[in-house]
């Protein structure tokens, strides 16, 4: 079974500049998670999908930061425009059960 | 909210020998899911153990097991027979919802 995938795995941009990150989760896995996680800290839960609407967004800086699951399946995650405190390991997680499975993150570094 | 707390940020074990992570939470709800999740250098989480909290029996994984403590709202592990592909950041996880509330880690290192 492939596990999650996400693309970049680092990116590095100047401040007040666009990225995006990609994740597809494991096949067949219905909910999908980003997470930010800044050094030295555990990871933050920043959107929760189930299939291709909406959970939980509470904790996503809504005015710069923006996801989306179209179909379902793969997710994006945006950042518009970027600031230095963005900063850190993007993690996508899919869940079966109560076991969420993580990806490798995409490392955002913000100069 | 569920806050979890680790009261450890570096931990150092031998080879062989056997180590204890601690791990404490706080919650008002009865039934819930804790979690250790290991993150190594290369970054990628990988569940090492799972509890439910309507469990009185402590989970065991080979070499992993816990010591949960509903009513002290702790939940510690031990890592017995230590191996050098052990060392990495190890994160006590609280389920809300579906999703996780993380602690902040502990640094595990393991000395030949």
């Amino acid at each position: 079974e492939a596990g999650v995938a996400q693309s970049p795995r680092y990116k590095i941009i100047e401040k007040r500049q666009s990225v995006a990150f990609w994740c597809n989760p494991i096949s067949g896995h219905a909910t999908l998670y980003w997470y930010q996680q800044i050094l030295g800290q555990g990871p933050k839960l920043l959107i929760q999908f189930q299939n291709n609407g909406v959970v939980d967004d509470s904790q996503l800086p809504k005015d710069r930061f923006s996801a989306e699951r179209l179909k379902g399946v793969d997710s994006t995650l945006k950042i518009q425009p970027a600031k230095l405190e963005d900063s850190a390991v993007y993690l996508c997680a899919s869940r079966r059960g109560e076991t969420q499975y993580f990806g490798p993150g995409t490392r955002l570094l913000v100069l | 909210a569920q806050t979890v707390t680790q009261s450890q940020p570096e931990m150092s074990v031998q080879e062989a020998e056997t180590v204890t992570l601690s791990c404490t939470y706080d919650t008002s709800e009865s039934d819930y899911y804790l979690f250790w999740y290991k993150q190594p250098p290369s970054r990628q989480m990988i569940l090492v153990i799972r509890q439910e909290a309507y469990k009185q029996q402590n989970a065991t994984e080979n070499r992993f097991s816990v010591n949960f403590q509903k009513a002290a709202k702790s939940f510690s592990l031990k890592i017995s027979d230590s191996q050098l592909g052990d060392a990495a950041m190890y994160f006590c996880a609280y389920r809300r919802g579906y999703a996780l509330n993380f602690g902040k880690g502990t640094s595990l290192l393991v000395t030949p």
